[in-house]
C-alpha cells in the first residue's frame, strides 16, 4: 500500500527557510493531490496547501507569501518550503494524499507519520 | 476561508457509550465534510468522507450525517482505542479547513 515519509531538518533558525520533502512509496505520485498539514504543540490541525501531480497548487492565504510546494514526479516526491520562519512555525508537519484520483474533495486517506520542526536559535 | 466549529471541545465517556460530536460550517459546504481520529503522537486517520461514507477498514460503529452547514459524527459503542481527538474538515473549497477538535476522554 502507499506510504508517505517526511524528511528534513528538525531544527531551523528564525528568519531562515524550512524545507521538507515527502517521499511516496508503494504507488505513483501521478493523478493525485498531495497536501502539507501542520500541528503546533498541543493545538489543532492546519492545512498549509496542496499540489496536484501536474504542479498546480493551492495555499492557505495567510501563508501564501511564504510557502512554496513543488513536486518531482521522477523521484515520486513533493516538497514544502516555508520562508522567514518564526517560533510560531514550530509544529509537527505532516504530508498527506487526497483520497481519489484527480480529486481533493473526499478527504486525505494516507498520511505520513509526521516530522517535528522546531524554530529556535 | 470557511470556518469549522466543533462541539463539544472535550467530553468524558465510558466504554460502550454512544457518543455524538457536532461540526458546523460558517457557510454551506454541501456534503464535503470529512472526519478524522487522531490518537496521541500519531497522524490523523480518515474515518468518514463525504459526510456519511465510511472509509475502507473503519469499524461500522462510526457513522456520519448531515449536509449544508451542520454535521455529526456518532460512535455507537465507544471502544478503548476511540479515546482520542476527533477533527472535522471541509473539502468544499480551498483553503481546506479543520475544526478545532474534540477530545474524547475516559470517564
Amino acid at each position: 500500500q502507499v506510504q508517505l515519509q517526511e524528511s528534513g531538518p528538525g531544527l531551523v533558525k528564525p528568519s531562515e527557510t524550512l524545507s521538507l520533502t515527502c517521499t511516496v512509496s508503494g504507488g505513483s505520485i501521478s493523478s493525485y493531490y498531495w497536501s502539507w498539514i501542520r500541528q503546533p504543540p498541543g493545538k489543532g490541525l492546519e492545512w498549509i496547501g496542496h499540489i496536484y501531480s501536474s504542479g498546480s497548487t493551492n495555499y492557505k492565504p495567510s501563508l501564501k507569501s511564504r510557502v512554496t510546494i513543488s513536486v518531482d514526479t521522477s523521484k515520486n516526491q513533493f516538497s514544502l518550503s516555508l520562508r522567514s520562519v518564526t517560533a510560531a512555525d514550530t509544529a509537527v508537519y505532516y504530508c498527506a494524499r487526497a483520497k481519489g484520483l484527480q480529486l481533493w474533495e473526499y478527504g486525505m486517506d494516507v498520511w505520513g507519520q509526521g516530522t517535528t520542526v522546531t524554530v529556535s536559535s | 476561508d470557511i470556518q469549522m466549529t466543533q462541539s463539544p471541545s472535550s467530553l468524558s465517556a465510558s466504554v460502550g457509550d454512544r457518543v455524538t460530536i457536532t461540526c458546523r460550517a460558517s457557510q454551506s459546504i454541501s456534503y464535503f465534510l470529512n472526519w478524522y481520529r487522531q490518537k496521541p503522537g500519531k497522524a490523523p486517520n480518515l474515518l468518514i468522507y463525504e459526510a456519511s461514507s465510511l472509509q475502507s477498514g473503519v469499524p461500522s460503529r462510526f457513522s456520519g450525517s448531515g449536509s449544508g452547514t451542520d454535521f455529526t459524527l456518532t460512535i455507537s459503542s465507544l471502544q478503548p482505542e476511540d479515546f482520542a481527538t476527533y477533527y472535522c474538515q471541509q473539502s468544499y473549497s480551498a483553503p481546506l479547513t479543520f475544526g478545532g477538535g474534540t477530545q474524547v476522554e475516559i470517564k
